[in-house]
C-alpha cells in the first residue's frame, strides 16, 4: 500500500509570513497533485507536477517534485487569510487510483 | 457550469436505516468515485468506477454499495447503516487517462448516524 505523509498536520501563522508543507513518501509516484479544500467545499486542483525536480508556480505558491519522484512540497510567500484551508497532496502511481495523504490544515490569521 | 453534484447535502439517519447518496456530473467524464473525510483521516476511498459499467473496491468499502447507472451517475448505498458511517462524503470524476487525470469534486454529503 502506497502511503503519502504530511507534514505538518496544522500550522497557524500570521499574514505575511512565508511556510512550507511537505508530502513525503517511501514510493515512487508518476505524477502528484495538489488540492485546497476550505470548509464546506470538495478539494480542488492546484497544480499536477509530473517530472522529477520540476518546480510549478502558481501566484504566491510554488510546488516541488522530488528527484526522485517520492516527496513533493508547497511554499506559500506571504500567506494570505485567503489561503486558509486544507491543503492535499494526491499521488498517481500505475493503473490504480489517487492515494492522498492526510492533509495540512493551515490558518492565516489576519 | 454544475460540474459534480451531490444530493442530499445533509442527512440524519438512524442506525439500521438505508439511504442511497445520488451523484451526477456533466463533463463527460469516464471514471468516477466515492470517498469519505473523516477528522485526521484524510480522505479514503470507497468504491470507484473507471469506466461505466463497471466497479471497483476501494480502502473502506465494507458497508456500502455502489451503482453506476450511467456515464453521468454514480450512487453510493448504505444498507443498514451504523454510526461509524458517519461522514462527510464526497463524489468526483475525472476524464480520460482517469487515473492520473484531476479529480473534480461535490460539494459532499455530510451524513450523521444516530
Amino acid at each position: 500500500t502506497q502511503l503519502l505523509e504530511q507534514s505538518p498536520q496544522f500550522l497557524s501563522i500570521q499574514e505575511g509570513e512565508n511556510l512550507t508543507v511537505y508530502c513525503n513518501s517511501s514510493s515512487v509516484f508518476s505524477s502528484l497533485q495538489w488540492y485546497r479544500q476550505e470548509p464546506g467545499e470538495g478539494p480542488v486542483l492546484l497544480v499536477t507536477v509530473v517530472t522529477g525536480g520540476e518546480v510549478k508556480k502558481l501566484k504566491r505558491l510554488t510546488f516541488q517534485f522530488g528527484d526522485a519522484r517520492k516527496d513533493s512540497s508547497l511554499h506559500i510567500t506571504a500567506a494570505q487569510p485567503g489561503d486558509t484551508g486544507l491543503y492535499l497532496c494526491a499521488g498517481h502511481s500505475g493503473n490504480t487510483p489517487l492515494v492522498f495523504g492526510k492533509g495540512t490544515r493551515l490558518s492565516v490569521i489576519a | 457550469n454544475a460540474g459534480v453534484t451531490q444530493t442530499p447535502k445533509f442527512q440524519v439517519l438512524k442506525t439500521g436505516q438505508s439511504m442511497t447518496l445520488q451523484c451526477a456530473q456533466d463533463m463527460n467524464h469516464n471514471s468516477m468515485y466515492w470517498y469519505r473525510q473523516d477528522p485526521g483521516m484524510g480522505l479514503r476511498l470507497i468504491y470507484y468506477s473507471a469506466s461505466e459499467g463497471t466497479t471497483d473496491k476501494g480502502e473502506v468499502p465494507n458497508g456500502y454499495n455502489v451503482s453506476r447507472l450511467n456515464k453521468r451517475e454514480f450512487s453510493l448505498r448504505l444498507e443498514s447503516a451504523a454510526p461509524s458511517q458517519t461522514s462527510v462524503y464526497f463524489c468526483a470524476s475525472s476524464g480520460r487517462g482517469h487515473f492520473n487525470q484531476p479529480q473534480h469534486f461535490g460539494d459532499g454529503t455530510r451524513l450523521s448516524i444516530l
